[in-house]
């Protein structure tokens, strides 16, 4: 079984379109986030999400607006795709904020 | 903000030990030294963590100089599928509403 699991892999979308990538996790942790990688390999933090909370909201565009319906789940609804949105998007969580993270294999975005 | 710097780059012989440097001189007492790696198109991955004392598990060793200022990690016998980016990351576990932050790492290259 995939620990932390993200839908769809692979995701190729024209400029104004609104997408949604999902993640759920297996183990019964507590605590999720969002991470964004760029063209140049940074990873940046974007949301967190403890037991359904929002706990961390980075400087992302609004256009951005994850949802978490339970503590297993946290997807990432992204309005009006802009071509700077194109990254690979990383779901993880953890225990608690202390703990280890568990990474997903990533989403890849492509905004044409 | 990453607080640590990495080497760019380190290269190592398959069956070798790879030792992998890193320079956190304003690590704060509270502060734990954690290690992920990402492979190729792949989600990071946790290796190890540590407060001041050396650590050990199946992947790696992490030894942390007394005044930990500085760490290094150690994986003692290299193999190809090693070759990574490797994340160097000092963190508060219990520092409220902050989350992993990803430097830009060194990238391990495993040759025959």
């Amino acid at each position: 079984d995939t620990a932390v699991s993200q839908t769809p892999k692979y995701l190729v979308t024209q400029m104004g379109n609104d997408k949604s990538i999902k993640c759920e996790q297996n183990l019964g942790h507590d605590t999720m986030y969002w991470y964004k990688q760029d063209s140049k390999k940074f990873l940046k933090i974007m949301f967190s999400y403890n037991n359904k909370e929002l706990i961390i909201n980075e400087t992302v565009p609004n256009r951005f607006s994850p949802k978490s319906p339970d503590k297993a789940h946290l997807n990432l609804h992204i309005n009006s795709l802009e071509l700077g949105d194109s990254a690979v998007y990383f779901c993880a969580s953890s225990q608690d904020r202390g703990s280890r993270y568990t990474f997903g294999s990533g989403t890849r975005l492509t905004v044409v | 903000d990453a607080k640590t710097t990495q080497p760019t780059s380190m290269d190592c012989a398959e069956g070798r030990a790879a030792n992998l440097p890193c320079n956190h001189s304003t690590i704060s007492g509270n502060e734990y030294v954690y290690w992920y790696r990402q492979i190729h198109s792949q989600g990071p991955q946790y290796i190890i963590h540590g407060l001041k004392n050396n650590e050990t598990n199946e992947m790696a060793s992490l030894i942390i100089t007394e005044d930990r200022k500085s760490s290094t990690l150690i994986l003692p016998h290299a193999t190809l599928r090693d070759t990574a980016v490797y994340y160097c990351i000092v963190r508060d576990p219990n520092q409220a509403g902050t989350a992993l932050i990803f430097g830009k790492g060194t990238t391990l290259s495993v040759s025959s």
